[in-house]
């Protein structure tokens, strides 16, 4: 079974650039997470998608932060414009539906981003 | 609130020795716990899980985590630690109360020969 898959792995811009990432999740998981990994942090969620619908994306910075995940598969991060606090890793997550499974979440590789 | 406190930034042993990585939670209504391993440049794996039963709860690579309700603690452990264990490990908490994870800031483990 295919794992999350995230592109690009690494991403360096300059500040005030706009940049996108994508995430596939694993088939037949409903629910997708978008995660930000600060430097000698834990993950942070931004926003949680059950199926197309953003359920939690209380933690996005919405003035340049947005998401979609159209047909409830892949999704799309973006940034724009980019700062130079946004330097992290963004993490993509996917878990399975139904009870207990739905908290057991699997992750991709990441994406590190660097902003000049 | 909810959070996860993980007191040992870093952690040195010797390859064969036992390990044991601190985890404290603060959750308001019976938690989920969970141990997730992250290698350098990689994702997060999920190394073991707790939701209800049995307090000792085994994983995978050897690992195995027990929630002690009392002290609001879910330490995981290793008999013998192997070079490839090495990594960045994060504790986290969710439940019925939230539906996502909070998570430790983690601990780095290095493993010398």
């Amino acid at each position: 079974e295919a794992g999350v898959v995230q592109s690009p792995r690494y991403k360096i811009i300059e500040k005030k650039q706009p940049v996108a990432f994508w995430c596939n999740p694993i088939s037949g998981h409903n629910t997708l997470y978008w995660y930000r990994q600060n430097l000698g942090q834990g993950p942070e969620l931004l926003i949680r998608y059950e199926n197309e619908e953003a359920v939690d994306d209380s933690q996005l910075p919405k003035d340049r932060f947005s998401a979609e995940r159209l047909k409830g598969v892949d999704s799309t991060l973006k940034i724009q414009p980019a700062e130079l606090g946004d330097s992290a890793v963004y993490l993509c997550a996917s878990s399975p539906p139904g009870g207990l499974a739905g908290f057991e979440q699997f992750f991709g590789p990441g994406t590190r981003l660097t902003v000049l | 609130a909810q959070s996860v406190t993980q007191p040992d930034i870093h952690i040195t042993v010797s390859e064969g020795a036992s390990l044991e990585l601190r985890c404290n939670y603060s959750y308001g209504a019976t938690p989920y716990l969970f141990w997730y391993v992250q290698s350098p440049g990689q994702g997060l794996q999920l190394l073991l899980k707790y939701f209800s039963g049995d307090t000792l709860v085994q994983g995978i690579k050897g690992f195995e985590a027990e929630f002690k309700r009392s002290q609001s603690s879910f330490n995981l452990r290793k008999p013998s630690v192997h070079w490839s264990d090495a990594a960045e490990y994060f504790c986290a908490v969710g439940g019925r109360n939230t539906d996502k994870l909070i998570f430790g800031t983690g601990t780095r483990l290095q493993v010398f020969p």
